[in-house]
């Protein structure tokens, strides 16, 4: 399955299938990128970055790919699991200081 | 478990009380954040503390008031808060190598009612 950030905020997706969910950032000087998990009631929990001079990153059933050219960035969720419920938010660095904007997020919900 | 915890949890106050939120991360992290929270919202940033410094005050009203006393705890002092200033506040810590940053940690947040 996959979301389209602004347009599609929820994405459904079956248990074992894979997850695509996209962002769009805002400035083009940002330099750093992360994508958080938030469960209900919880704070933020990072799961994968990247910064501006690489395109793509890969960690555990995680890649995140990063194109500069139009802006967006999106997180591939291989195998997804029930446990990946949660809401989603990609962060860019943005500025000369050290502050992280977030993107409006998107709700994941895996059907077993 | 997160290593930034926010004390309290949960706060209910009226419009005209003074109330503290403490933060506090012993990760070595020089740089650190609050962000507030609407209910199926992404954060919203606040204020940066950079080497104990506040390096950006995001127009945030000055009923919310940051200090740092140390390079481990944030507070942020509210007065006169409003009703719509309910939410939940976020706490954040990242280390800093020079003009450099690493990620965002994360408390579990205070969740504050306005009434």
């Amino acid at each position: 399955g996959e979301s389209v950030g602004l347009h599609l905020p929820t994405l459904s997706v079956q248990e074992g299938d894979n997850s695509i969910i996209n962002c769009a950032y805002s400035n083009s000087a940002s330099d750093y990128f992360i994508w958080y998990k938030q469960e209900s009631g919880k704070g933020p929990q990072f799961i994968i970055d990247i910064r501006s001079n690489m395109d793509k990153r890969q960690g555990q059933r995680v890649t995140v790919l990063l194109n500069k050219t139009v802006k967006h960035l999106s997180l591939q969720i291989a195998a997804t699991q029930p446990g990946d419920s949660a809401v989603y938010f990609c962060a860019e660095k943005s500025g000369a200081g050290n502050q992280f904007y977030f993107g409006t997020g998107t709700s994941l919900t895996v059907i077993p | 478990d997160t290593e930034v915890t926010q004390t309290p949890k949960h706060l209910v106050m009226g419009m005209t009380n003074k109330k503290s939120l403490k933060c506090e991360q012993h990760m070595g992290h020089r740089a650190m954040y609050w962000y507030k929270q609407k209910a199926k919202k992404p954060p919203e940033l606040m204020f940066v503390y950079s080497y104990e410094k506040l390096s950006i005050n995001e127009s945030v009203p000055s009923r919310f008031s940051p200090e740092c006393p140390n390079s481990s705890l944030l507070n942020l002092h509210l007065h006169a808060l409003q009703p719509e200033d309910s939410a939940l506040y976020l706490c954040a810590s990242s280390q800093l190598w020079g003009a450099s940053t690493g990620e965002l940690f994360f408390g579990e947040g205070s969740r504050l009612t306005v009434l």
